[in-house]
């Protein structure tokens, strides 16, 4: 059974950063794109990041653009996102997804606040 | 960028009876392939996002036949044929037809 499962979530200060990772198992990891999307609290969703089955494509939401940085690990069967700078409205539940078979993660609280 | 709009909402239905949710794009969601680039999504309280439909109209192994998916190009409706308790929920369109990828704004479900 597919099973995807964050963790590296946490209460930091704005300009901090964070590192979320994402473990898979129970599918060919290395031959998908993966996907990070975030649900900010009383908010919808909202898609985040996505990488290439070889890493070697990596798309971003303006508004993260130069402060997060999306990477995988195939070797590992792992995603991670590397945030930077920030900012309170990046407090959100993260949750790394495969959208092409509708996996999902049960998702990471990142809180950002002073 | 790809404009997600959904109607209505919220929505409050009576169990038994249908509920219809339109979701419409900025433009065509038509993909080379021919398929329409277009996923429904329900998320429920304490629970992760869960796929109802894919590719504008199919249905995922384990989704119950009562929740259909129909339209082409930029008009796409979510039907649930007979509402239950248990369909209560915010539900989301998305667009992966190109980057950035875009959600509808969510339209809640409520049981009357």
């Amino acid at each position: 059974e597919a099973q995807l499962v964050e963790s590296g979530g946490g209460l930091v200060q704005p300009g901090d950063s964070l590192r979320l990772s994402c473990a898979a198992s129970g599918f060919a990891f290395r031959s998908y794109w993966m996907t990070w999307v975030r649900r900010a609290p009383g908010k919808g969703l909202e898609w985040v990041a996505d990488i290439k089955d070889d890493g070697r494509e990596k798309y971003y939401v303006d508004s993260v653009k130069g402060r997060f940085t999306i990477s995988r690990d195939n070797a590992k069967n792992s995603l991670y996102l590397q945030m930077n700078s920030l900012r309170a409205e990046d407090t959100a539940v993260y949750y790394c997804a495969l959208l092409l078979a509708g996996y999902w993660g049960p998702g990471t609280l990142v809180t950002v606040s002073s | 960028d790809i404009v997600m709009t959904q109607s209505p909402l919220s929505l409050s239905v009576t169990p038994g009876e249908p509920a219809s949710i339109s979701c419409r794009s900025s433009q065509s969601l038509l993909n080379s392939n021919g398929y329409n680039s277009l996923d429904w999504y329900v998320l429920k309280p304490g629970q992760s996002p869960h796929l109802l439909i894919y590719l504008g109209s199919n249905r995922p192994t384990g989704v119950p036949d009562k929740f259909s998916g129909s339209g082409s190009g930029a008009d796409f409706t979510l039907t649930i044929s007979r509402v239950e308790a248990d369909d209560v929920g915010v539900y989301y369109c998305l667009q992966t037809l190109q980057t950035p990828y875009t959600f509808g704004q969510g339209t809640r479900l409520e049981i009357k």
